[in-house]
């Protein structure tokens, strides 16, 4: 079967750096996304990473691994506004997103 | 720029009332189409995808159905909504070309009662 793992919940401080980590088995690898979703809202793009290695974005970088099945999105300098779920998704052989259920993060001051 | 749109934002529906729920799509041509749900504090499942007018897959047996009449326009019906319908309904899209990425609406919650 096809399997995206995340934590559920994270807790960090006002101006630190997390981790989110994921972890996916899926039936062929087309790349890999991370949303960002606020409570109440939709989901927004942050970043999609197909080869292995880092991408940076600003404050938020993502890195991959195909051979580990691995990813993590890395947030530096945290603000409270960064208070969002984060979801991993994978794009699979048909090219259909398989979805964590997504990580909440707090942030605390 | 493309923008997607979606209403009722939100939507309080009696048990075996039915349903319809629009979505449509700006500044582009020919987009895949989706419809999810998410259960509150719960991850995203896809109910139906669309890559074209009239052509319609579904992921999950259910109550529901979809139908694309139009190239940017996507709708979510029910004849009759049950308990376990509740949740926040998204429509996102995403251009022909499959590395791209999937844009979501501002979603749809419904609390069926």
């Amino acid at each position: 079967g096809q399997n995206i793992d995340q934590p559920t919940e994270m807790t960090a401080t006002e101006g630190a750096i997390v981790q989110i980590n994921c972890t996916y088995q899926t039936s062929g690898f087309n790349g890999l996304f991370w949303y960002q979703q606020h409570a109440g809202e939709a989901p927004t793009f942050l970043s999609y990473n197909v080869l292995d290695g880092l991408e940076e974005k600003g404050r938020f970088s993502s890195f991959l691994s195909r051979s580990k099945g691995y990813s993590y999105l890395l947030l530096k300098e945290l603000q409270m506004k960064d208070s969002a779920s984060y979801l991993c998704a994978v794009s699979d052989s048909n090219y259909q997103l398989i979805w964590g259920a997504g990580t909440k993060l707090i942030i605390k001051p | 720029s493309q923008t997607i749109h979606q209403w009722p934002a939100t939507l309080v529906q009696p048990v075996g009332s039915p349903l319809s729920l629009e979505c449509t799509v700006e500044g582009t041509s020919n987009p895949n189409l989706y419809w999810y749900r998410q259960a509150a504090g719960r991850g995203l499942q896809l109910l139906f995808y669309s890559v074209g007018i009239g052509q319609i897959s579904s992921e999950v047996p259910q109550n529901l159905s979809a139908s694309r009449p139009q190239d940017r326009q996507f709708i979510l019906s029910s004849k009759k909504l049950l308990l376990s319908d509740s949740g926040f309904y998204l429509c996102a899209w995403r251009s022909g070309q499959e590395w791209e990425t999937q844009y979501f609406g501002p979603g749809t919650r419904l609390l069926v009662l």
